[in-house]
C-alpha cells in the first residue's frame, strides 16, 4: 500500500485559513486520496476526497499537485471546533475484499487551534 | 450524511469474559463494513474486513478466533472480543461504505467502542 507522509502537528490562529500538507510520492494511478478527521474519543469523520482535480465543499478543500505526489487539505476559516487529528489516507483495493476499498490510516496530523 | 452507530460506547469487563460489540448502519445497507482498533495516541490500525453473508476477511496478525466477527444482515456487523485480556483493552471503530458498489465514496465511522479489560 501506498504511504502518506505528514507533519505531526500544526498550529493555526482562529479565523485563518489552515494549509494541512500530505506527501505521498508512491500513489498509483488509480488511488484516491482521501481526508479524515477524528476529535478525541471519537470515530473518525469524512472530510473530502479527491483522484486528480482540486475539490471543494462546505468542509473544506483539497489541493492536489499535478504530478500527485502531494496534497493540501485547505480549512479557510479555522474554527475551535476543527482542533482534530487529520488523516491523509490513500485507498486501496483488495482482491479478497472485492470491491470494496479499505482504508490504511497513518499517524495523521495534530492541529491546534488557538483562540 | 449516512449514520453508523456503534453500541456499547463504552464497557468495562472482568479478564476472561467475552464482550460483543455492534455496528449498525442506521439509514443505509452496506454490504462492508470494516473494523478498526485504536491504542491510546496511536492511529487507527485495520483489523477485518466484514462481508454480509461470507467470512471476514482478517489483517495479518489478527486472530480471527480472539476477534470473532459476524455480518448477519445488511446493516448488522458484530465484533467479539473472546475471553478478553487486559491487552485487549483499546478503542474499536467500525465504518461502512455509503453506496452500493461505489468503490470510491466516504466511509462513515461510528463513534467507537471503548474497551477496558480488568
Amino acid at each position: 500500500d501506498a504511504k502518506t507522509t505528514q507533519p505531526n502537528s500544526m498550529e493555526s490562529n482562529e479565523e485563518e485559513p489552515v494549509h494541512l500538507p500530505c506527501n505521498h510520492s508512491t500513489i498509483s494511478g488509480t488511488d484516491y486520496i482521501h481526508w479524515y478527521r477524528q476529535l478525541p474519543s471519537q470515530g473518525p469523520e469524512y472530510v473530502i476526497h479527491g483522484l486528480t482535480s482540486n475539490v471543494n465543499n462546505r468542509m473544506a478543500s483539497l489541493a492536489i499537485a499535478e504530478d500527485r505526489k502531494s496534497s493540501t487539505l485547505i480549512l479557510h476559516r479555522a474554527t475551535l471546533r476543527d482542533a482534530a487529528v487529520y488523516y491523509c489516507i490513500l485507498s486501496s483495493k483488495k482482491i479478497s475484499s472485492g470491491s470494496a476499498r479499505q482504508l490504511t490510516f497513518g499517524s495523521g496530523t495534530q492541529l491546534t487551534v488557538l483562540p | 450524511g449516512a449514520v453508523v452507530s456503534q453500541h456499547p460506547s463504552w464497557v468495562i469487563c472482568k479478564s476472561g469474559t467475552s464482550v460483543k460489540i455492534e455496528c449498525r448502519s442506521l439509514d443505509f445497507q452496506a454490504t462492508t463494513m470494516f473494523w478498526y482498533r485504536q491504542f491510546p495516541k496511536q492511529s487507527l490500525m485495520l483489523m477485518a474486513t466484514s462481508n454480509e453473508g461470507s467470512k471476514a476477511t482478517y489483517e495479518q496478525g489478527v486472530e480471527k478466533d480472539k476477534f470473532l466477527i459476524n455480518h448477519a444482515s445488511l446493516t448488522l456487523s458484530t465484533l467479539t472480543v473472546t475471553s478478553a485480556h487486559p491487552e485487549d483493552s483499546s478503542f474499536y471503530i467500525c465504518s461502512a461504505r455509503y453506496g452500493s458498489g461505489s468503490v470510491t465514496g466516504e466511509l462513515f465511522f461510528g463513534e467507537g467502542s471503548r474497551l477496558t479489560v480488568l
